[in-house]
């Protein structure tokens, strides 16, 4: 298995409030991404990361933002966290962005939004 | 930009029979297609990928998938299917949009197997 962890694997909060998830891979891949899976709607991407630093947005990135200041860590952050991001978010990473390179998830968080 | 369709939400199928979970996507220019699996409360895992030549492609857990260029699809097989098949299985593609390999994924078929 991919050396991925997400944390937390579950958080319950409050509206308005900041949450941010972490994401940590021991793979030294280059790409990593952010997905919520919600039902009905599959995998939605959020984020993704093609290097330190080097962010773009994903088709529903609106109320979120990212940062990678290592090459291992991805954050995910809700900066006042809304009922409509209740979702399970998945982290995914890809040793290079081209044509060939699959991708390898970690086990999810389970978000409920209050 | 590119969109992938999963023709069933959901497959009910009864141990032992044969399955096919249907997948088609809309790109004129070229694709490189993928199927993962995800186990209940999983993260996904990667069943097979159509990269270039045959277009008969195997996996693991003895599913295989056929690319068919002029139907733009690519549809998921098994001959027999175990109860441990019971998954969400998802298709994906991705193309040169952009520069960007960034991948699309269907909305999801869930396939029951009965007993």
């Amino acid at each position: 298995d991919a050396g991925i962890t997400q944390s937390p694997r579950h958080k319950v909060t409050e509206t308005g409030t900041p949450v941010t998830l972490r994401c940590h891979q021991t793979e030294n891949h280059r790409y990593m991404y952010w997905y919520r899976q919600d039902p009905g709607h599959g995998l939605r991407l959020i984020h993704y990361s093609y290097g330190v630093k080097d962010t773009d947005k994903g088709e529903v990135s609106d109320g979120y933002s990212v940062s990678r200041s290592k090459t291992e860590d991805f954050l995910l952050t809700l900066e006042s966290a809304t009922s409509s991001q209740t979702s399970v978010y998945f982290c995914a990473i890809s040793e290079k962005g081209g044509e060939y390179n699959e991708q390898f998830f970690g086990p999810g968080t389970r978000l409920t939004v209050l | 930009a590119q969109s992938v369709t999963q023709l069933d939400s959901q497959v009910p199928v009864f141990e032992e029979a044969p399955v096919e979970l249907r997948c088609n996507y809309s790109s004129s220019v070229s694709v490189y297609l993928f199927w993962y699996v995800q186990y209940p409360n999983q993260g996904l895992q990667l069943l097979l990928k159509y990269l270039s030549g045959s277009t008969l492609v195997k996996g693991i857990n003895g599913f295989e998938a056929e690319f068919n260029k002029s139907q733009t699809s690519f549809h998921l097989r098994k001959p027999s299917v175990h109860i441990s098949d019971t998954a969400e299985y998802f298709c994906a593609v991705k193309t040169p949009a952009g520069g960007s390999y960034i991948p699309t994924f269907g909305r999801g078929t869930s396939l029951i197997v009965h007993p």
